[in-house]
């Protein structure tokens, strides 16, 4: 069965770096898009951006763009986000996502989550 | 950026009802319209791909319609279990987007 298992929870004060981790399973790691998507506490989903891990082709929300990185590693099929200089608004579930390499394809997979706590 | 935007934001339902969820985009999307259901504590699920396309587990009574710019989420039958957070998303161009969501609370 088809798997994407997430870092731990993190506890970090302002202005530390984070590094979350999703680790997918029982499919063919560079054939799908892996995403990121932001919960923040009882609010809606968040697409922050996608990796296809066959050649790294990364794309940004513009909401997200510069303020974190997507990163994969497909030798251990396992995709990262990076956040350097964290704020308290930065606490939020985080998801990593399989998507589809066709046009418009859904997020048929997801992670457990990831929660971050940003806080001094 | 495609701005979804559904409706309601919250219904309060009785089980064996009928619900309908719209979801309309700010410019014609296709049928890259997604919808998924979350429930307290967890992981979103995919309910319904390409505006009408069933997923494999998913129970009949989901289904969902619509192309272009209007789509509708339908649950037949409204069962306690149903109680959750349902958000439609958009692929059709980046960057992706999801609907602010429609919660459902069980009478």
């Amino acid at each position: 069965e088809v798997q994407l298992v997430q870092s731990g929870a993190e506890v970090k004060k302002p202005g530390e770096s984070l590094k979350i981790s999703c680790k997918g399973s029982e499919y063919s790691f560079t054939s799908y898009w892996i995403g990121w998507v932001r919960q923040m506490p009882g609010k809606g989903l968040e697409w922050m951006g996608i990796i296809y891990p066959g050649d790294s082709d990364t794309r940004y929300s513009p909401s997200f763009q510069g303020q974190v990185t997507i990163s994969a590693d497909k030798s251990i099929s396992t995709a990262y986000l990076h956040r350097s200089s964290l704020k308290a608004s930065d606490t939020a579930m985080y998801y990593c996502v399989r998507r589809g390499s066709s046009f418009g394809a859904n997020f048929d997979y997801w992670g457990q989550g990831t929660l971050v706590t940003v806080s001094s | 950026e495609i701005v979804l935007t559904q409706s309601p934001d919250f219904q309060s339902v009785t089980p064996k009802e009928k619900v309908t969820i719209t979801c309309r985009a700010s410019q014609s999307i296709g049928s890259s319209l997604h919808w998924y259901q979350q429930k307290p504590d967890q992981s979103p699920k995919l309910l319904i791909k390409y505006a009408s396309q069933s997923i494999s587990g998913v129970p009949s009574r989901f289904s969902g319609s619509g192309s272009g710019t209007d789509f509708t989420l339908t649950i037949n039958s409204l069962e306690a279990e149903d109680a959750a957070t349902y958000y439609c998303h958009q692929s059709s161009s980046l960057p992706d987007t999801f609907g602010q969501g429609t919660k459902l609370e069980i009478k």
